[in-house]
């Protein structure tokens, strides 16, 4: 069935440092979104895209449906970025399936 | 700020027994979701629902049934809990219209023995 496949599982980055979190997708997908697992548990929704890129703060996602992959980057990571990362893929007007999450941990 | 409400928030059930897990929603969503958590697997799709009285097959639906009785609720109900549905469960909503996220509750820990 359709896939979502998210790498890396985990990462380390020092203060200050950036990366870039993956995922790639084994069908065509209509939209991404990435979501942030918090100290309390909670999924925080950091981006929604149908296509191209958007940026918040220190965060930026891009999304290309016909290559099948989709980005988050990380700059000037801090250690309040620690936890654990998830990608998530509508496959259809409905149904949305979840990568397996990368597990970011900031170090000072 | 759109509210999606679980419960309950924690729960330990023998195994053979049942268990329904609820999820209210204030947003007028029209899609629910069902989704579980293991450590290794990130989120697994169980059921979900785009209209009430209506519910469809996720990823892993063996073992879970699912109800939606209005637009504001959605249940999964697990007939005869197992040790291996011991997991986290979370709940989320989104609005039909194009380019929306989903909204997730707070999460289920069901701890079957």
């Amino acid at each position: 069935g359709d896939q979502v496949e998210q790498s890396p599982s985990a990462l380390s980055l020092h203060e200050g440092t950036g990366s870039a979190l993956r995922c790639n997708f084994t069908t065509t997908m209509r939209a991404v979104q990435w979501f942030r697992k918090n100290s309390r548990g909670s999924l925080i929704n950091l981006f929604y895209l149908a296509s191209g890129t958007k940026e918040n703060g220190r965060l930026k996602s891009a999304f290309d449906s016909k290559e099948r992959y989709s980005t988050l980057h990380i700059r000037d990571a801090q250690l309040e970025d620690s936890g654990t990362y998830f990608c998530a893929a509508d496959t259809n007007a409905y149904k949305v399936i979840f990568g397996k999450g990368t597990h970011l941990h900031v170090l000072p | 700020e759109a509210a999606v409400t679980q419960s309950p928030r924690s729960k330990v059930a023998v195994t053979g027994g049942k268990v329904t897990l609820s999820c209210h929603q204030t947003n007028n969503h029209d899609y629910m979701y069902w989704y579980r958590q293991d450590t290794g697997h990130g989120l697994r799709l169980i059921h979900y629902s785009y209209v009430a009285d209506s519910t469809e097959k996720g990823d892993i639906p063996d073992g879970y049934k699912a109800s939606r009785p209005s637009q504001e609720n959605f249940s999964l109900i697990l007939e005869l809990a197992s040790l291996s549905q011991t997991a986290v469960y979370f709940c989320a909503s989104r609005t039909s219209n194009s380019g929306n996220t989903l909204y997730f509750g707070e999460g289920s820990r069901l701890i079957v023995v």
